[in-house]
């Protein structure tokens, strides 16, 4: 297993427009949480999912964001209408329960024009 | 308001000594706190834990402190390395949650050979 991998890296949409990212996890991983960064802050927590049920959402996951991981495997993350102010850097990270130390992936660099 | 707080954005240390790295919180109900280090174009990588009950976790040349009267916790590497170079993130949870990690803003370290 080559870790968490995220899909697309980077990501250049104009505004309004809806896009998707995926991650996969390290396949034994029944944990998987999403992130956001944005330049010059840490990580910002969005959502996890322990198998395919979501558990948890943060108050900055707006109506716009969804999140699904429907087999408890991959997950994606849609943004819908997407504003100037989503333009951030997204990961997504997975764990075993009882883990706190999460492995992250690269991320994917959204920046909306 | 942040919760997590790392009042320094950088610091400098010559290879061979001691860098620590300093993190404060004003949550009391956090009770487990880590430290990530993050490269440029990678997602941060989980580097060494500390629960609550303890004031002190040693992993190698990295230890980290927790002093919970004064909230505060910080990082010693020992002894620094160029390859240490990077954005160290400190984060903290609350008990139970496991999904929500509060990050700082980062100290980005630099170790001069």
């Amino acid at each position: 297993d080559t870790g968490v991998s995220q899909d697309p890296r980077h990501k250049i949409t104009k505004r309004g427009q809806n896009v998707t990212f995926r991650c996969d996890p390290i396949s034994e991983h029944n944990r998987l949480y999403w992130y956001r960064q944005t330049l010059g802050q840490g990580p910002e927590f969005l959502t996890y999912f322990q198998n395919e049920a979501q558990l948890e959402k943060s108050r900055l996951l707006s109506d716009r964001f969804s999140a699904e991981r429907p087999k408890g495997s991959f997950s994606t993350l849609e943004i819908q209408r997407t504003e100037q102010g989503d333009s951030a850097m997204y990961l997504c990270a997975s764990s075993l329960t009882g883990f706190y130390g999460y492995t992250f992936g690269s991320g994917t660099r959204l920046t909306v024009v | 308001d942040q919760q997590v707080k790392q009042n320094s954005p950088s610091l400098s240390v010559q290879e061979g000594r001691i860098s620590i790295l300093n993190c404060d919180y004003t949550n009391s109900m956090f009770d487990y706190f880590l430290w990530y280090k993050k490269y440029p174009a990678e997602g941060p990588t989980f580097l060494i834990s500390i629960s609550s009950i303890k004031d002190k976790n040693e992993d190698g040349r990295f230890t980290v402190f927790l002093n919970k009267s004064a909230k505060h916790l910080s990082l010693h590497i020992v002894p620094s390395q160029p390859g240490d170079s990077a954005v160290y993130f400190c984060a903290a949870s609350v008990g139970g949650s496991q999904g929500n990690l509060i990050f700082g803003k980062g100290t980005k370290l630099s170790v001069k050979p």
